[in-house]
Protein backbone atom coordinates (compact mmCIF):
# COMPACT_ATOMS: atom_id res chain seq x y z
CA UNK A 1 0.00 0.00 0.00
CA UNK A 2 0.99 3.59 -0.82
CA UNK A 3 1.37 5.83 1.87
CA UNK A 4 2.67 9.90 1.96
CA UNK A 5 3.78 11.49 4.85
CA UNK A 6 4.50 15.07 5.47
CA UNK A 7 6.42 15.36 8.63
CA UNK A 8 5.74 19.15 9.33
CA UNK A 9 2.62 19.63 10.84
CA UNK A 10 3.24 23.62 11.08
CA UNK A 11 5.90 26.05 9.57
CA UNK A 12 6.05 29.64 9.39
CA UNK A 13 8.20 31.61 6.90
CA UNK A 14 8.70 35.55 6.75
CA UNK A 15 7.11 37.58 3.46
CA UNK A 16 9.79 37.49 1.05
CA UNK A 17 11.56 34.71 2.17
CA UNK A 18 12.24 31.39 0.97
CA UNK A 19 10.50 27.89 2.44
CA UNK A 20 10.74 24.55 1.75
CA UNK A 21 8.34 21.77 2.83
CA UNK A 22 8.57 17.70 2.84
CA UNK A 23 7.42 14.87 1.80
CA UNK A 24 8.28 11.75 1.40
CA UNK A 25 6.32 8.53 0.37
CA UNK A 26 6.15 4.88 -0.02
CA UNK A 27 5.57 2.95 -2.84
CA UNK A 28 6.60 -0.05 -4.83
CA UNK A 29 5.28 1.12 -8.64
CA UNK A 30 7.84 2.89 -11.04
CA UNK A 31 5.37 5.31 -12.99
CA UNK A 32 3.22 7.26 -10.85
CA UNK A 33 2.19 10.71 -10.32
CA UNK A 34 3.13 13.01 -7.40
CA UNK A 35 1.38 16.30 -6.69
CA UNK A 36 1.01 19.37 -4.46
CA UNK A 37 -2.13 20.85 -3.18
CA UNK A 38 -2.59 24.12 -1.62
CA UNK A 39 -5.97 24.87 0.65
CA UNK A 40 -6.48 28.64 2.19
CA UNK A 41 -8.80 29.49 4.80
CA UNK A 42 -11.76 29.55 1.92
CA UNK A 43 -11.46 25.60 1.55
CA UNK A 44 -10.73 25.89 -2.12
CA UNK A 45 -7.93 22.98 -2.77
CA UNK A 46 -5.74 24.36 -5.38
CA UNK A 47 -3.36 22.51 -7.63
CA UNK A 48 -0.15 24.11 -7.17
CA UNK A 49 2.63 21.59 -8.79
CA UNK A 50 2.41 18.20 -10.56
CA UNK A 51 5.53 15.70 -11.46
CA UNK A 52 5.89 12.65 -13.36
CA UNK A 53 8.01 9.59 -12.07
CA UNK A 54 9.61 9.33 -15.41
CA UNK A 55 10.87 13.01 -15.76
CA UNK A 56 14.18 13.29 -13.89
CA UNK A 57 13.43 17.31 -14.23
CA UNK A 58 12.09 18.62 -11.43
CA UNK A 59 8.77 20.61 -12.11
CA UNK A 60 8.78 24.31 -11.36
CA UNK A 61 5.27 26.71 -11.48
CA UNK A 62 6.57 30.78 -11.04
CA UNK A 63 7.59 30.86 -6.95
CA UNK A 64 6.87 26.70 -6.87
CA UNK A 65 9.29 24.31 -7.71
CA UNK A 66 9.95 21.00 -6.04
CA UNK A 67 13.05 18.86 -5.26
CA UNK A 68 12.12 15.10 -6.91
CA UNK A 69 14.64 12.34 -5.40
CA UNK A 70 13.12 9.17 -6.65
CA UNK A 71 15.27 7.09 -5.52
CA UNK A 72 14.76 8.39 -1.56
CA UNK A 73 10.97 8.68 -2.55
CA UNK A 74 11.29 11.99 -1.28
CA UNK A 75 8.99 15.23 -3.05
CA UNK A 76 9.70 18.57 -0.91
CA UNK A 77 7.88 21.98 -2.45
CA UNK A 78 10.08 24.95 -2.54
CA UNK A 79 8.28 28.39 -2.47
CA UNK A 80 10.57 31.20 -3.27
CA UNK A 81 9.87 34.68 -2.52
CA UNK A 82 6.92 33.81 0.12
CA UNK A 83 3.87 36.17 -0.07
CA UNK A 84 1.04 36.13 2.60
CA UNK A 85 -1.74 34.78 0.33
CA UNK A 86 0.70 31.66 0.66
CA UNK A 87 -0.79 30.61 3.78
CA UNK A 88 -2.50 27.89 3.58
CA UNK A 89 -2.70 24.13 4.30
CA UNK A 90 -0.42 22.34 1.67
CA UNK A 91 -0.67 18.99 0.63
CA UNK A 92 1.62 16.42 -0.73
CA UNK A 93 -0.30 13.67 -2.94
CA UNK A 94 0.62 10.74 -4.57
CA UNK A 95 -1.07 8.46 -7.31
CA UNK A 96 -0.18 5.66 -9.62
CA UNK A 97 -0.81 5.53 -13.50
CA UNK A 98 -2.67 2.03 -12.59
CA UNK A 99 -5.47 3.77 -10.67
CA UNK A 100 -7.75 6.35 -10.08
CA UNK A 101 -6.88 6.70 -6.35
CA UNK A 102 -5.08 9.79 -4.71
CA UNK A 103 -3.28 9.26 -1.57
CA UNK A 104 -2.77 12.98 0.26
CA UNK A 105 -0.47 13.36 3.24
CA UNK A 106 -1.70 15.00 6.51
CA UNK A 107 -1.09 18.42 5.45
CA UNK A 108 1.33 20.84 6.62
CA UNK A 109 0.20 24.20 7.68
CA UNK A 110 2.23 27.52 6.63
CA UNK A 111 1.99 30.76 7.90
CA UNK A 112 3.16 33.60 6.05
CA UNK A 113 4.18 36.65 8.11
CA UNK A 114 4.18 39.90 7.28
CA UNK B 1 -14.99 30.28 -10.54
CA UNK B 2 -12.89 27.10 -10.38
CA UNK B 3 -15.10 24.91 -12.74
CA UNK B 4 -16.65 22.88 -9.67
CA UNK B 5 -19.61 23.68 -7.90
CA UNK B 6 -20.72 22.26 -4.85
CA UNK B 7 -23.82 22.94 -2.94
CA UNK B 8 -24.78 23.37 -0.07
CA UNK B 9 -21.97 24.84 1.36
CA UNK B 10 -23.01 24.36 5.09
CA UNK B 11 -25.44 21.38 6.36
CA UNK B 12 -26.05 20.66 9.55
CA UNK B 13 -28.83 17.53 9.79
CA UNK B 14 -30.10 15.45 12.64
CA UNK B 15 -29.28 11.95 12.22
CA UNK B 16 -32.82 10.76 11.55
CA UNK B 17 -32.84 13.21 8.42
CA UNK B 18 -32.14 12.50 4.37
CA UNK B 19 -30.20 15.09 2.88
CA UNK B 20 -27.98 15.22 -0.56
CA UNK B 21 -24.72 16.71 -1.24
CA UNK B 22 -24.69 17.93 -4.84
CA UNK B 23 -21.65 18.38 -7.16
CA UNK B 24 -21.75 19.99 -10.71
CA UNK B 25 -18.26 20.55 -12.87
CA UNK B 26 -17.98 22.42 -16.15
CA UNK B 27 -14.81 21.33 -17.37
CA UNK B 28 -15.62 18.71 -19.34
CA UNK B 29 -13.64 15.92 -16.76
CA UNK B 30 -14.75 12.60 -16.92
CA UNK B 31 -13.97 11.36 -13.75
CA UNK B 32 -15.53 12.84 -10.53
CA UNK B 33 -14.51 12.01 -6.52
CA UNK B 34 -16.04 12.26 -3.26
CA UNK B 35 -13.40 12.88 -0.08
CA UNK B 36 -13.95 13.55 3.35
CA UNK B 37 -11.66 15.85 5.23
CA UNK B 38 -11.55 15.87 8.79
CA UNK B 39 -9.67 17.63 10.88
CA UNK B 40 -6.59 16.54 12.08
CA UNK B 41 -6.69 13.43 9.57
CA UNK B 42 -5.56 13.21 5.89
CA UNK B 43 -8.28 13.47 3.17
CA UNK B 44 -10.35 9.88 2.99
CA UNK B 45 -11.53 8.90 -0.65
CA UNK B 46 -14.74 7.68 -0.44
CA UNK B 47 -15.86 7.09 -4.37
CA UNK B 48 -14.71 7.35 -8.09
CA UNK B 49 -16.68 7.56 -10.81
CA UNK B 50 -15.10 6.98 -14.38
CA UNK B 51 -17.06 7.88 -17.36
CA UNK B 52 -20.29 7.57 -14.98
CA UNK B 53 -19.53 4.19 -14.13
CA UNK B 54 -18.20 3.53 -9.88
CA UNK B 55 -14.61 2.40 -9.73
CA UNK B 56 -14.45 2.57 -6.47
CA UNK B 57 -15.87 2.09 -3.21
CA UNK B 58 -13.65 2.66 -0.37
CA UNK B 59 -15.55 0.81 1.93
CA UNK B 60 -17.70 3.54 2.64
CA UNK B 61 -20.81 3.18 5.25
CA UNK B 62 -23.98 2.73 3.34
CA UNK B 63 -25.46 5.62 4.98
CA UNK B 64 -23.59 7.06 2.57
CA UNK B 65 -25.37 6.81 -1.43
CA UNK B 66 -23.62 7.89 -4.38
CA UNK B 67 -25.04 9.01 -7.78
CA UNK B 68 -23.41 10.16 -10.71
CA UNK B 69 -26.74 10.36 -13.61
CA UNK B 70 -23.94 11.66 -16.22
CA UNK B 71 -20.30 12.96 -16.27
CA UNK B 72 -21.26 16.89 -15.36
CA UNK B 73 -22.79 15.78 -11.97
CA UNK B 74 -22.07 14.01 -8.82
CA UNK B 75 -24.06 13.74 -5.70
CA UNK B 76 -24.23 11.98 -2.23
CA UNK B 77 -27.43 11.13 -1.01
CA UNK B 78 -26.71 10.99 3.27
CA UNK B 79 -29.26 9.32 5.89
CA UNK B 80 -29.15 7.86 9.67
CA UNK B 81 -26.09 9.73 9.87
CA UNK B 82 -23.88 9.43 12.90
CA UNK B 83 -21.91 12.76 14.50
CA UNK B 84 -18.83 11.28 13.45
CA UNK B 85 -19.47 12.10 10.32
CA UNK B 86 -19.13 15.53 10.77
CA UNK B 87 -16.95 16.92 8.28
CA UNK B 88 -15.97 18.95 5.37
CA UNK B 89 -17.12 16.99 2.20
CA UNK B 90 -15.41 17.90 -0.44
CA UNK B 91 -15.81 16.47 -4.50
CA UNK B 92 -13.33 17.06 -7.43
CA UNK B 93 -12.91 16.04 -11.23
CA UNK B 94 -10.26 15.15 -13.17
CA UNK B 95 -9.87 14.29 -16.94
CA UNK B 96 -8.97 10.93 -17.81
CA UNK B 97 -6.95 10.57 -20.70
CA UNK B 98 -8.15 6.93 -22.10
CA UNK B 99 -10.92 5.00 -20.65
CA UNK B 100 -8.55 2.31 -19.18
CA UNK B 101 -5.83 4.68 -18.21
CA UNK B 102 -4.78 6.43 -15.51
CA UNK B 103 -3.44 9.55 -17.12
CA UNK B 104 -4.52 12.45 -14.96
CA UNK B 105 -3.63 16.07 -15.09
CA UNK B 106 -4.85 15.95 -11.38
CA UNK B 107 -7.71 17.47 -9.44
CA UNK B 108 -9.95 20.25 -9.65
CA UNK B 109 -11.60 20.55 -6.59
CA UNK B 110 -14.81 21.99 -5.25
CA UNK B 111 -15.13 24.28 -2.14
CA UNK B 112 -16.76 21.65 -0.53
CA UNK B 113 -19.87 21.33 1.84
CA UNK B 114 -19.06 21.62 5.84
CA UNK B 115 -21.25 18.95 7.15
CA UNK B 116 -22.76 19.14 10.93
CA UNK B 117 -24.42 16.03 12.35
CA UNK B 118 -26.30 16.73 15.53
Amino acid sequence: AQTVTQSQPEMSVQEAETVTLSCTYDTSENNYYLFWYKQPPSRQMILVIRQEAYKQQNATENRFSVNFQKAAKSFSLKISDSQLGDTAMYFCAFMTTGGFKTIFGAGTRLFVKA
Amino acid sequence: ETGVTQTPRHLVMGMTNKKSLKCEQHLGHNAMYWYKQSAKKPLELMFVYNFKEQTENNSVPSRFSPECPNSSHLFLHLHTLQPEDSALYLCASSQVVYRDSRESSGYTFGSGTRLTVV
